[in-house]
């Protein structure tokens, strides 16, 4: 089965401070696993991406995550949060269970950055 | 080069009336998804078309269909529309071959139905 879990739906950061949103998934095949962001009424930019190779993903805008295979994790992380960072982020799922590519999104987690 | 591209933008609809939405992918994708994502929940998967067929299905009902044309451009249409219809859809496209779930979305359409 494929689920993926957010475990905050709200942070709160003042700039200047690190970011940490926390994702675990479930998969039962070797995933994929990505994180995005959506601004207001906008549609959805990849963040990063981890595709079974280096563990540790860096991305754009200074964000990077670690796959934690034995946690089954995948948080994604900033050392210093800037006010542009204030969006919706999330974690996606990808796993081949027979054929076709199935995704599965997490419910979404609302970043506030506080000047 | 071209990423995602669907319109119209924003539209406003009555309970009943039919809609089509449209997309076009990034080029050099064969693979669309659509998505609906309702205010202040996580997009929630409809359907994937591929070689012009639809691939796979999330829990929408039948009111919701779609169609990809040869040049890999895809509709979403919507029957007889709820109240609860009303969301932002989003068009995703991929590369098949590529095979590993990355999606370059589209700015989405936002429908209201009132």
């Amino acid at each position: 089965a494929q689920s993926v879990t957010q475990l905050d739906s709200h942070v709160s950061v003042s700039e200047g401070t690190p970011v940490l949103l926390r994702c675990n998934y479930s998969s039962s095949y070797s995933p994929s696993l990505f994180w995005y962001v959506q601004h207001p009424n906008k549609g959805l930019q990849l963040l990063l991406k981890y595709t079974s190779a280096a563990t540790l993903v860096k991305g754009i805008n200074g964000f990077e995550a670690e796959f934690k295979k034995s946690e089954t994790s995948f948080h994604l992380t900033k050392p210093s949060a800037h006010m542009s960072d204030a969006a919706e982020y999330f974690c996606v799922v990808s796993d081949q269970p027979g054929g076709y590519q199935k995704v599965t999104f997490g419910t979404g987690t609302k970043l506030q950055v506080i000047p | 080069d071209a990423g995602v591209t669907q319109s119209p933008t924003h539209l406003i609809k009555t309970r009943g009336q039919q809609v089509t939405l449209r997309c076009s992918p990034k080029s050099g994708h064969d693979t669309v998804s659509w998505y609906q994502q309702a205010l202040g929940q996580g997009p929630q998967f409809i359907f994937q078309y591929y070689e012009e067929e639809e691939r796979q299905r999330g829990n929408f009902p039948d009111r919701f269909s779609g169609h990809q044309f040869p040049n890999y451009s895809s509709e979403l249409n919507v029957n007889a529309l709820l109240l609860g219809d009303s969301a932002l859809y989003l068009c995703a496209s991929s590369l098949q071959d590529r095979n590993t779930g990355e999606l370059f979305f589209g700015e989405g359409s936002r429908l209201t139905v009132l």
